[in-house]
C-alpha cells in the first residue's frame, strides 16, 4: 500500500553540527508535506511545510528540500542544539476530498553536548 | 493556530471496559482526525471525524471498536471499546483549519492509555 517512510530511524549529532533527516514518500499525487517535531509526552509540533510546486523552503534554522523526481523529502537543521533532541516525522497530504495526513516512520534525533 | 485539549491525559483501564477520550478545540476547525501512536512508533490515522455524520474510518479500524462523535466544529470524542492490552497506546486528536489546498494541522498532547 501507499506509505511514507524514513531512511534513518536514529540520528546522533554533536551540538553545533548540522542535522539532515530524510524521508521517502510513495505517492506522486501528494502535494503538501509537513515536518513535525515530537518531544516525549507531547503531541507533534509543526516545524515547516512545503508544497509540491516548490523544491526548497527555509525557516528559522530549518530548511526543507523536496525532490519530486525521486519522491524524497529532507529536513535540515542548522547548528543543532540540545533542545532539538526529539522524534521528527514527515507527513504527507493528498489533497482532495479528505485532506488527511499520512505520517512517516519517524527519526529520533539525539544531540550530544 | 488552534489549541487542542484532550481529556484524560492518561488512564489505566481494565480489559473489557471502554474509555471515551474528549477533544476540545478553542476555535472552529474544518476537519478533525483521530490517530493512534503505539510506543516507539509513528502516528496511524484511525478516522476522520465528520461533523454531524458518521466518521470515515481507515483500513483496519471499525466503528464498533472506535466509535467517534463530532457534534459541532470544536468538539469530538473517540471511544475505545471492549479494550484489550493491544489497545495500549497514545491516542491523538488533530484539527485542521483552512480550505482547498491550504490547511493548517494542529495536534493535542495525546491520551496515554494502558490496558491491564
Amino acid at each position: 500500500g501507499e506509505s511514507v517512510g524514513l531512511h534513518l530511524p536514529t540520528l546522533s549529532v554533536q551540538e553545533g553540527d548540522n542535522s539532515i533527516i530524510n524521508c521517502a514518500y510513495s505517492n506522486s499525487a501528494s502535494d503538501y508535506f509537513i515536518w513535525y517535531k515530537q518531544e516525549s509526552g507531547k503531541g507533534p509540533q509543526f516545524i515547516i511545510d512545503i508544497r509540491s510546486n516548490m523544491d526548497k523552503r527555509q525557516g528559522q534554522r530549518v530548511t526543507v528540500l523536496l525532490n519530486k523526481t525521486v519522491k524524497h523529502l529532507s529536513l535540515q537543521i542548522a547548528a543543532t542544539q540540545p533542545g532539538d533532541s526529539a522524534v521528527y516525522f514527515c507527513a504527507e497530504n493528498r489533497s482532495g476530498a479528505t485532506n488527511k495526513l499520512i505520517f512517516g516512520t519517524g527519526t529520533l534525533l539525539a544531540v550530544q553536548p | 493556530s488552534a489549541v487542542i485539549s484532550q481529556k484524560p491525559s492518561r488512564d489505566i483501564c481494565q480489559r473489557g471496559t471502554s474509555l471515551t477520550i474528549q477533544c476540545q478545540v478553542d476555535s472552529q476547525v474544518t476537519m478533525m482526525f483521530w490517530y493512534r501512536q503505539q510506543p516507539g512508533q509513528s502516528l496511524t490515522l484511525i478516522a476522520t471525524a465528520n461533523q454531524g455524520s458518521e466518521a470515515t474510518y481507515e483500513s483496519g479500524f471499525v466503528i464498533d471498536k472506535f466509535p467517534i462523535s463530532r457534534p459541532n466544529l470544536t468538539f469530538s470524542t473517540l471511544t475505545v471499546s471492549n479494550m484489550s492490552p493491544e489497545d495500549s497506546s497514545i491516542y491523538l486528536c488533530s484539527g485542521a483549519t483552512g480550505a482547498g489546498a491550504n490547511y493548517g494541522y494542529t495536534f493535542g498532547s495525546g491520551t496515554r492509555l494502558t490496558v491491564v
